[in-house]
């Protein structure tokens, strides 16, 4: 089975422009959930789909959204961008049974100047 | 809210010796614990898990027993290698979300060195 993919594995962009991160879950995962990840802050939780809803959403501004595709495809935008949101930005999939094993993409290296 | 404290690090240790990096955690319930481990420029590959008190995870000779009476999932290996050096990050899926996401703990370098 194919892994998680993520793309762009890299982005450079300027303050007060938009991106946005693509996630393809391994076959058969309906639940696809988003990390940041920051020296400073570690790895913090940003949002959680399945089926196409948002189930649980961490602490994070509303410039931050995804949203996910019947095909269990998620895909993440981050407006507005701010120098603090270079971060590597990590996708997850899993079967969302209650052991939860998240199985992680490579991640996107955003950069933001 | 769910929390999990791990030792800071780095953690630089010789070939072959034992290695223990601490996990305590805080959660309502009975949250399933994991390690994840994380090579330079690489995604985070889960390690061991554990699902319920007293069960013990074990992977490429890493072990983690649930400890619930001391709310930790402390990390161990006998041997370490060179090919051990990475980031290891303890985590926990809880009840308040349904099991489906993680909360990490900050990670611990370890750098083993021949």
């Amino acid at each position: 089975k194919a892994g998680v993919t993520q793309t762009p594995r890299y982005l450079i962009k300027t303050r007060g422009q938009q991106v946005t991160l693509s996630c393809s879950p391994i076959s058969g995962h309906r639940s696809v959930s988003w990390y940041q990840q920051t020296p400073g802050q570690g790895l913090q939780f940003l949002f959680e789909y399945f089926s196409e809803t948002q189930r649980n959403k961490g602490n994070f501004p509303g410039r931050f959204s995804g949203r996910q595709f019947s095909n269990s495809r998620s895909e993440m935008n981050v407006s507005t961008l701010e120098l603090g949101d270079s971060a590597l930005y990590l996708c997850a999939s899993s079967l969302a049974d209650l052991n939860n094993e998240q199985f992680f993409g490579p991640g996107t290296r955003l950069t933001v100047l | 809210g769910n929390s999990v404290t791990q030792m800071e690090g780095p953690v630089t240790l010789s070939e072959e010796a034992f290695l223990t990096i601490n996990c305590t955690y805080t959660a309502t319930g009975y949250p399933s614990l994991f390690w994840y481990v994380q090579y330079p420029g690489e995604g985070l590959q889960l390690l061991l898990k554990a699902t319920k008190a007293d069960d013990k995870g074990s992977n490429k000779g890493f072990e983690a027993t649930y400890r619930k009476e001391t709310t930790s999932f402390h990390l161990e290996k006998g041997s370490v290698q060179v090919s051990d050096s990475a980031v290891y990050f303890c985590a926990l899926s809880g009840e308040n979300s349904g099991y489906s996401t993680l909360t990490f703990g900050k990670g611990t370098m370890l750098l083993v060195s021949p």
